[in-house]
């Protein structure tokens, strides 16, 4: 099966740098993508990591190493407006389809106070 | 462009009634999957759809969940008869086959069972 581990809440100040870490159990590994989701609202897509290393986007940054099966989502200048809850999920392989889907963390909510 | 289209926004019912929902993907993607999230269980993929066919549908919860997809513009899920357990907020989301690490979430359906 798939687990997928991250921590249930972070808190952090505005401009700060906070790193959300995911840890992932699963066969058929494709990549880690991250998601956003604020309050009532839809999850919006972020980043993914097919290799390892680190993917920068702006003031977000995503990291993967499949040898350790972890991979971590780090933001910096930490703006109120991100305070949201963020996903891991891992792309995975369908019954030997390689269209593969994704399996999705617990989620962290991130708090970010003035 | 028109992002992904869901309706009902909201749904109240009482138990033992149908329950449909709906879903326009955006045009010219050919993947099509339906989430459920709850406090309880996180978000869990029901249901996936490539090219109008069903491809993964292990995660549909019991025989009173069906999910249709006649063409690639239109998807339903239908539950009958509901139960309060069902409560949940509904995502559907698409994919391009172009870009097959990214799924795009419409605004969900929040559905209620007294």
């Amino acid at each position: 099966g798939q687990s997928l581990e991250q921590p249930s809440e972070v808190t952090a100040v505005e401009g700060a740098i906070v790193q959300i870490n995911c840890t992932y159990q699963t066969s058929g590994f494709y990549g880690l993508s991250w998601y956003q989701q604020h309050d009532g609202g839809a999850p919006t897509f972020l980043s993914y990591n097919a290799l390892d290393g680190l993917e920068e986007t702006g003031r977000f940054s995503s990291f993967l190493s499949r040898s350790d099966s972890y991979g971590y989502l780090l933001l910096q200048e930490l703006q109120m407006k991100d305070s949201a809850s963020y996903f891991c999920a891992v792309r995975d392989l369908v019954r030997g389809s390689t269209l593969g889907r994704l399996y999705f963390g617990r989620g962290t909510q991130l708090t970010v106070w003035p | 462009d028109a992002g992904v289209i869901q309706s009902p926004r909201h749904e109240v019912t009482e138990m033992g009634q149908e329950v449909t929902l709906r879903c326009k993907p955006i045009s010219g993607h050919n993947s099509l999957f339906w989430y459920r999230q709850t406090m309880m269980r996180g978000l869990e993929l029901l249901i996936y759809f490539n090219n109008n066919v069903p491809i993964d549908d292990s995660g549909m919860p019991e025989d009173r969940f069906s999910a249709k997809m006649p063409n690639a513009s239109f998807s339903t899920l239908k539950i009958q008869p509901s139960e309060p357990r069902d409560s949940a907020v509904y995502f559907c989301a698409s994919r391009p086959a172009t870009k097959q690490e990214t799924q795009y979430f419409g605004p969900g359906t929040r559905l209620l069972v007294l």
